[in-house]
């Protein structure tokens, strides 16, 4: 069965550092890679996908099959990045279900 | 365009007591999920509809959640009896469809609490 691993439940920063929010799957297929956040008082939003390749609020992710993880990273911290970012997966084949690891809170300290 | 609209937002009831929770998805979306949160948790998928069959309700318990989307446009979750440990919160999202590629939109979510 697949799974999603975040090793970090808390993780603080000072705003101007490098960010790293570590995530690890096991699938043993050919997953789609998710990472969502949720700022305080907001519903749970997409943050970006691996298939895009693309960085979004600075942040960009690559999905290392060898090491089957997909870290989210940010060369500079800002406060308004301080959230809980919850990292997914999702099936590539049956019904697509996305499975979601248990969050990271990431706290920027000005 | 509006998102997932959810309701109630907040309920609190007495254990063994029941309660329904309503979604309405983004309109033309296929496919609507509603998903667990207990606190400290990611959430967890409880069951999938395409239009209005049921893709994967393999986490659903059935002895006490049932869930409904009869005309393929809103749901409706239940939970009857109650217990403590269903305190959580309830996440309906939709998609415009299962397939790879098409982003999952989330609602706010309905908090419930079981005294």
């Amino acid at each position: 069965a697949q799974r999603v691993t975040q090793p970090e439940k808390l993780l603080s920063v000072f705003k101007g550092a490098p960010v790293e929010l570590k995530c690890n799957y096991s699938y043993s297929g050919s997953p789609e890679l998710f990472w969502y956040v949720q700022y305080s008082r907001q519903r749970l939003q997409l943050l970006l996908r691996h298939i895009s390749r693309e960085s979004i609020k600075g942040f960009t992710a690559d999905l290392n099959k060898g090491e089957t993880s997909f870290h989210l990273k940010k060369p500079f911290a800002q406060e308004e990045d301080s959230a809980m970012y919850y990292c997914a997966l999702r099936e590539n084949f049956g019904n697509e279900k996305l499975t979601f690891g248990t969050g990271t809170r990431l706290t920027i300290i000005p | 365009e509006a998102g997932v609209a959810q309701s109630p937002r907040y309920k609190i009831i007495e254990k063994r007591q029941s309660v329904a929770f309503w979604c309405n998805p983004i309109s033309g979306h296929a496919t609507l999920y509603w998903y667990q949160q207990i606190l400290g948790q990611g959430p967890k998928l409880l069951i999938q509809f395409q239009n209005n069959g049921v893709v994967d309700d393999s986490q659903l318990p059935k002895d006490r959640f049932s869930a409904e989307r009869l005309k393929g446009v809103d749901s409706t979750l239940k939970i009857q009896p109650a217990k403590l440990e269903d305190s959580a919160v309830y996440l309906c999202a939709s998609s415009p469809s299962w397939r790879s590629g098409n982003t999952i939109y989330f609602g706010e979510g309905s908090w419930l609490t079981v005294v």
